[in-house]
């Protein structure tokens, strides 16, 4: 089974427009971590935020904002007003007490000027 | 700055060939991984190591292998290149999880292999 879920294969959207990439992720432990990353073109992600199972608090860094939520299983991100630059795809990931990274299949974003 | 090289960033092979991907940390971490990445597929984990000379096999193995001899490095070998193969090829590394915390991944630039 999939333990990290990203359903949206594409997204499309207009710059400036506000645009949440969804993360559902499936654990049995009680202390884990959670993640995103940015693959611009060019191949490398991007590490972007981190998370614990302990920290429920939204976080935002700029345009960028994550919101946690642990009744639901999610780690969904939004970008506000978006720009061609955030343009990228994006993977969700989950770490459990363990070396192993286990990654979603990622979102491919595409903002339009 | 936190630093992961891999030995090309294009590659071309033929098919029955023998290829080694290299890749190199210098964070000092004592996990690295190899992955491949294949649209709609995600990433998916090759082989990693925890340290030196110890290696685990991730979801898809067949057909490849792996050598860590230095901390540092990293290396992946497909022993007899398939055009299945061919794909874009992730190294990361990362600190061990310890005292419950785990850190992040950093990834090396990526090489994309071609196989014909």
């Amino acid at each position: 089974a999939q333990k990290v879920t990203q359903a949206q294969t594409e997204i499309s959207v207009v710059e400036k427009e506000d645009v949440t990439l969804d993360c559902v992720y499936e654990t049995r432990d009680t202390t884990y971590y959670l993640f995103w990353y940015k693959q611009p073109p060019s191949g490398e992600l991007v590490f972007l935020i981190r998370r614990n199972s302990f920290d429920e608090q939204n976080e935002i860094s700029g345009r960028y904002s994550w919101n946690f939520q642990k009744s639901t299983s999610s780690f969904n991100f939004t970008i506000t007003a978006s720009q061609v630059v955030d343009s990228a795809v994006y993977f969700c990931a989950l770490s459990e007490a363990g070396n192993q990274f286990y990654f979603g299949t990622g979102t491919s974003l595409t903002v339009i000027p | 700055d936190v630093k992961v090289t891999q030995s090309s960033r294009y590659l071309v092979k033929r098919t029955g060939e023998k290829v080694f991907l290299e890749c190199v940390q210098d964070m000092d971490h004592e996990n690295m991984f190899w992955y491949r990445q294949d649209p709609g597929l995600g990433l998916r984990l090759i082989y990693f190591s925890y340290d030196v000379k110890m290696k685990e096999k991730g979801d898809i193995p067949e057909g490849y292998s792996v050598s860590r001899e230095k901390k540092e490095r990293f290396s992946l070998i497909l022993e007899s290149a398939s055009t299945n193969q061919t794909s874009m090829y992730l190294c990361a590394s990362s600190n061990v999880w310890r005292g419950g915390s785990q850190e992040t991944q950093y990834f090396g630039p990526g090489t994309r292999l071609l196989v014909l």
